[in-house]
């Protein structure tokens, strides 16, 4: 089992590029989870999704886009780069059986460390 | 907007001291999980506390949830070199999602 796998692990943009921060997980988990970490800071919730075809908007949206065609794969697109979106970004993926308790580990990436110049 | 504020925010301690890690919101979750994570990697679990007033012990950590489930504490006894690093508290908010604390980042001097 490789777990939360992330590509690339480092990148540097240009302001006004975009890329797409790759998300792929093997544990067959139903919840998957964009973070981003701010330097000396906790997470920030940016999308989620549920399962396959379903997602949702989490604390800081504005500038990145998500879709979920599979179980494994949770990929993170920014359109238009700018230096506030400078961060380290996390992947999580979490298994939640229907009608259990909100208890269940996230399981990380190893992150992807963005900076837009 | 849901917070989750942690304090300390740094604390530097000896080999062998003990400490106290707060996390405090206005908010009431149905579960809060703490995690460590070190430099360069994500977060791991360390324990995850689901009822008002549960006290939970991973050998030399303690953790303890609110009883009214809106605060948690971590106690660590005898810190060691290998307790550093950034401590998160996360709580549950509704069905599918976790607000993550500010942080607190540990340094523990041999």
């Amino acid at each position: 089992n490789a777990g939360v796998t992330q590509t690339p692990k480092f990148r540097i943009l240009k302001i006004g590029q975009s890329m797409t921060l790759q998300c792929t997980q093997d544990m067959n988990h139903n919840y998957m989870y964009w973070y981003r970490q701010d330097p000396g800071m906790g997470l920030k919730l940016i999308y989620y999704s549920v399962g396959a075809g379903i997602t949702d908007k989490g604390e800081v949206p504005n500038g990145y886009n998500v879709s979920r065609s599979t179980t494994e794969d949770f990929p993170l697109r920014l359109e238009l780069a700018a230096p506030s979106q400078t961060s380290v970004y996390f992947c999580a993926s979490s298994y939640r059986a229907s009608g259990g308790i909100y208890d269940n580990e996230q399981f990380f990436g190893p992150g992807t460390r963005l900076t837009v110049l | 907007t849901q917070l989750l504020e942690q304090s300390p925010q740094f604390l530097s301690i000896q080999e062998g001291e003990n400490l106290t890690v707060y996390c405090n919101s206005s908010s009431v979750f149905s579960s809060l999980q703490w995690y460590r994570q070190e430099p360069g990697e994500g977060p791991v679990l360390l324990v995850t506390v689901v009822t008002g007033g549960e006290v939970k012990k991973l050998k030399r950590l303690t953790f303890q949830f609110g009883d009214a489930r809106k605060d948690s504490s971590l106690h660590i006894t005898a810190a060691q070199p290998g307790d550093t690093g950034l401590y998160l508290c996360a709580g549950a908010v509704g069905t599918y999602k976790y607000i993550f604390g500010t942080g607190t980042r540990l340094k523990v001097l041999a």
